[in-house]
């Protein structure tokens, strides 16, 4: 098993260019999520997915966009990069019947800068 | 309100000695899970140890345990014969039922093991 998997694992964009940051996992977990870790802070919840075709938002949306058109697969759009949102990017994984009680399994992270 | 406080933005300790990494948590749902990660200086997070609302016994994996006391609602990372490799930043973060499973992070301790 591979994981979780993320791509690009580092990015450099100019303000106002849009991109795409991917991530799939193998593990055939319900439950998709998006972090953003900043320096000196926790990781920050985006998005999330509890399913294909279900996405919420967590504490810090603004900016970004999700789908999730299959189990495996969670792609986070970025509309128009600003410097604001340079940062560590993280994808993560986990079973989501049975209750709060299961670990999130993360990817590799992506560093993002944008100039 | 924060729901995940880590009062210790850094320690030190002697190699071969324990370390206690004090981690409290705010909720008022009756189901929640607690998870302790280690994020090494490559970057990646690793999940240590978990730790449900309704277990009875304070977790265990190998050299961690987690020092659970419901009704002071923390949950304390104790690493026993600490290595040269546990040198790297934890975090605590806490999954409630009620709140759609998202997972919130505390800031986080980094910890130095001097050899």
């Amino acid at each position: 098993n591979a994981g979780v998997t993320q791509t690009p694992k580092f990015q450099v964009l100019k303000t106002g260019q849009s991109m795409t940051l991917q991530c799939a996992q193998d593990m055939n977990h319900e439950y998709m999520s998006w972090y953003r870790q900043d320096p000196g802070m926790g990781l920050r919840l985006i998005h999330y997915s509890v399913g294909a075709g279900i996405t919420d938002q967590g504490e810090v949306p603004n900016g970004y966009n999700v789908s999730r058109s299959t189990t495996e697969d969670f792609p986070l759009r970025l509309l128009s990069a600003a410097p604001s949102q340079t940062s560590v990017y993280f994808c993560a994984s986990s079973k989501y019947a049975g209750g709060p009680f299961h670990e999130q399994f993360f990817g590799p992270g992506t560093r993002l800068t944008v100039l | 309100a924060q729901k995940i406080t880590q009062t210790q933005p850094g320690m030190f300790v002697q190699e071969k000695e324990a370390v206690t990494l004090d981690c409290t948590y705010d909720t008022s749902d009756p189901s929640y899970g607690l998870f302790w990660y280690k994020q090494p200086s490559s970057g990646e997070m690793i999940f240590l140890i978990y730790q449900g609302s309704y277990d009875q016994q304070n977790a265990t994996e190998g050299r961690y345990s987690l020092n659970f006391q419901k009704a002071r609602k923390s949950a304390n990372l104790v690493i026993s014969a600490s290595q040269l490799g546990d040198s790297a930043m934890y975090f605590c973060a806490m999954r409630e039922g009620g709140n759609d499973y998202k997972l919130s992070f505390g800031a986080g301790t980094t910890v130095t093991v001097r050899a």
